[in-house]
């Protein structure tokens, strides 16, 4: 099944502590993206990758990185989290390209930070 | 910047019902998606509009866009409850590069 996979899909830590959200796709999409969703404001990019090792900052790239070291794989990493990052994640990949296809979504990440 | 407003933000209506949808966007661009939404999941793709003009139809659901007015317009016909949901446009701000901008979302509720 064609499916984009994130994990945890429920996360509660502690301000500082480092955490690694997952996420693998098995589309052999070129492109994979981040975004948050916090109420009232839709979803906010957060980076995006056309490639493995092309990486780029959404809307929102401030206190996340990420790597794509790997076609399938594209992680989010807090090195420092907040309790501001508390929100709800989302993986994405599509074909992209000239010709524009949908993105597909993970099941989300509901992270808080305390 | 590019800002992606939607309107209205919230929507009830009856089943049976007809209704719009409003996508505004700020700058140039020939690519626009539609999402849905449900309570608790993730969001679910229902149309991508490519070029100007570009009419999409699926079920009750139909979309378009007109580029020169920076509008796409998610139109409901005869709503059931089954569509009650949050529905988001996206508007791509560099053509194939998937760097999405979405509106704040419409949550439709549809009373029986």
């Amino acid at each position: 099944e064609a499916q984009v996979t994130q994990n945890p899909r429920y996360l509660i830590t502690v301000t500082g502590k480092k955490l690694t959200v997952t996420c693998s796709q098995n589309m052999n999409h070129e492109y994979m993206s981040w975004y948050r969703q916090d109420p009232g404001l839709g979803l906010r990019q957060i980076y995006y990758s056309m490639n493995v090792e092309v990486t780029d900052k959404g809307d929102v790239p401030e206190g996340y990185k990420v790597s794509r070291k790997e076609k399938r794989n594209f992680p989010l990493i807090l090195e420092s989290p907040s309790p501001n990052q508390t929100s709800l994640y989302f993986c994405a990949s599509s074909r992209g390209g000239v010709s524009g296809t949908e993105a597909f979504f993970g099941q989300g990440t509901r992270l808080t930070v305390v | 910047e590019l800002k992606v407003e939607q309107n209205p933000l919230f929507l009830s209506m009856q089943e049976g019902k007809n209704y719009t949808i409003y996508c505004n966007y700020s700058t140039t661009s020939d690519r626009l998606y539609w999402y849905r939404q449900d309570p608790g999941k993730s969001l679910e793709s229902l149309f991508v509009l490519l070029s100007n003009g570009a009419v999409k139809q699926e079920g009750r659901l139909m979309a378009s866009l007109d580029t020169k007015a920076r509008l796409s317009t998610l139109h409901i016909t005869a709503a059931v409850h089954d569509l009650s949901a949050t529905y988001f446009c996206a508007v791509d701000m560099i053509q194939g590069a998937q760097k999405l901008v979405f509106g704040q979302g419409t949550r439709l509720t549809i009373n029986p």
